[in-house]
């Protein structure tokens, strides 16, 4: 049982190219989120999604895109990478109940030069 | 919006020495509450959360938190800290109902260093 999948795990961008982050969980979970994390704010989640086919944006979704095309993936999307993109980036999924099940991805470092 | 704070950014303790980590949070409905800790290079793992019942809750590798509503606070606590709890821990918050979703909102985190 893998849990979340996070690829890739490091990855350097030049400002203005475009990557995609994949988030991968097999443990059937509905709910599926991205989050990133910079030093002294915590986490902050950027967008978000309760199941196959819908999206909504969270507290930092600017210069962000996503996608839930399958309900086991979650990808997020640069379009047009800037130096604030600079982060670590954590995916995590969750059961729909009210016992939460968060499960967290270990994480992708970006840095945009 | 609710909020999450975390009163300290970086304590410095001594091996054996007692730990208290504090956290308040803004939200007045019904929440979840949760403890992370995130060892250098590596992922959140769950060191316990809240959910209902006895505010005082046990978690792993020693760590408990109290629940203290009228106060809207959840401090970590640990009697005796070892070298190997030199982490960050964060506490976040996750509110119930409506379209909450289960998006937890995260305190700044704290940074303990424990010396040997």
């Amino acid at each position: 049982n893998a849990g979340v999948t996070q690829t890739p795990k490091f990855r350097v961008l030049k400002t203005g190219q475009s990557m995609t982050l994949l988030c991968a969980q097999d443990m059937n979970h509905e709910y599926m989120y991205w989050y990133r994390q910079d030093p002294g704010m915590g986490l902050r989640l950027i967008h978000y999604s309760v199941g196959e086919g819908t999206t909504a944006k969270g507290e930092v979704p600017d210069g962000y895109n996503v996608s839930r095309l399958k309900k086991q993936n979650f990808l997020l999307g640069l379009e047009s990478a800037a130096p604030s993109q600079t982060s670590v980036y954590f995916c995590a999924s969750n059961k729909v109940d009210r016992v939460y099940g968060y499960t967290f991805g270990s994480g992708t470092r970006l840095t945009v030069v | 919006a609710q909020s999450v704070s975390q009163h300290n950014h970086h304590v410095i303790l001594s091996e054996a020495a007692s730990l208290e980590l504090g956290c308040n949070y803004s939200y007045g409905g019904t929440v979840n509450l949760f403890w992370y800790v995130q060892y250098p290079g590596q992922h959140l793992q769950l060191l316990l959360k809240y959910f209902s019942g006895d505010p005082l809750v046990k978690g792993i590798k020693g760590f408990e938190a109290e629940f203290i509503k009228s106060k809207f606070s959840f401090n970590l606590r640990k009697p005796s800290v070892q070298w190997s709890d030199t982490a960050e821990y964060f506490c976040a918050v996750s509110r119930l109902g409506g379209t909450s979703y289960g998006k937890l909102t995260f305190g700044q985190g704290t940074i303990l260093t424990v010396h040997p």
